[in-house]
């Protein structure tokens, strides 16, 4: 089956600078890679996805990439404010639809 | 957007018994399900994906016999956990999968219900 690492497992930040998070996946034929935002005792939020045929994309301060080749894929937030801290995870699908998750960052901006 | 439901929001039952969660696709219908289990502080893992009219199919190291799915109508999925134990105390998530064809390999988006804390004592 798939298996997703993330890193790093937390990560704080000076509010409005960069945060990237990363993620690899094991499954060449996994072709969907969501990400989200989850705080405490709520659900998933979706902030950004991708799909296989696509090696960027961008929705405001949030951008995420793709390389398919190594297998890789990263979540970049710019510009970070206090409300962006929360639990992030990225996720990739392919056969059956089925989500695989990694393991999650706990992003801390500080004001 | 879509909208998935569950319920109830949490519960705490006592060891050896069962307990009920339901999750609902308020305003589309969902041939398919996902429930996932996630401990505090730790990732969502996928336990098993619930399909419309036919059995549910399980993850590795998932008990079909304790963890028992139905879904019987295109909103509704139903997880009991059987025999519950403090152990199976979790906070517990269902999603449901945007609507669509499956040709083509194309993966869909999912949307994910408000989940249900589980208690046993």
């Amino acid at each position: 089956g798939e298996n997703v690492e993330q890193h790093p497992s937390t990560l704080s930040v000076q509010e409005g600078d960069s945060a990237v998070i990363k993620c690899t996946y094991s499954d060449s034929a996994s072709n969907y890679f969501p990400w989200y935002k989850q705080e405490l005792g709520k659900r998933p939020q979706l902030i950004i996805d991708i799909r296989s045929n696509v090696g960027e994309k961008k929705d405001q301060r949030i951008a995420v990439t793709l390389n398919k080749t190594a297998k890789h894929f990263s979540l970049h937030i710019t510009e970070t404010q206090p409300e962006d801290s929360a639990v992030y995870f990225c996720a990739a699908s392919g056969y059956f639809n089925k989500f695989y998750f990694g393991s999650g960052t706990k992003l801390n901006v500080k004001p | 957007g879509a909208v998935v439901s569950q319920h109830p929001s949490w519960v705490i039952c006592k060891s050896g018994t069962s307990v009920k969660i339901e999750c609902r696709s308020l305003d589309f219908q969902a041939t398919t399900m996902f429930w996932y289990r996630q401990f505090p502080k730790q990732s969502l893992m996928l336990m098993a994906t619930s399909n419309e009219g036919s059995k549910a199919t399980y993850e590795q190291g998932v008990e079909k016999d304790k963890f028992l799915i139905n879904h019987a109508s295109l909103t509704l999925s139903t997880l009991t956990v059987t025999s519950a134990h403090p152990e199976d105390s979790s906070f517990y998530i269902c999603s449901a999968r945007e609507p669509g064809g499956t040709s083509g390999g194309k993966v869909y988006e999912q949307y994910f219900g408000p989940g249900t804390r589980l208690t046993v004592t």
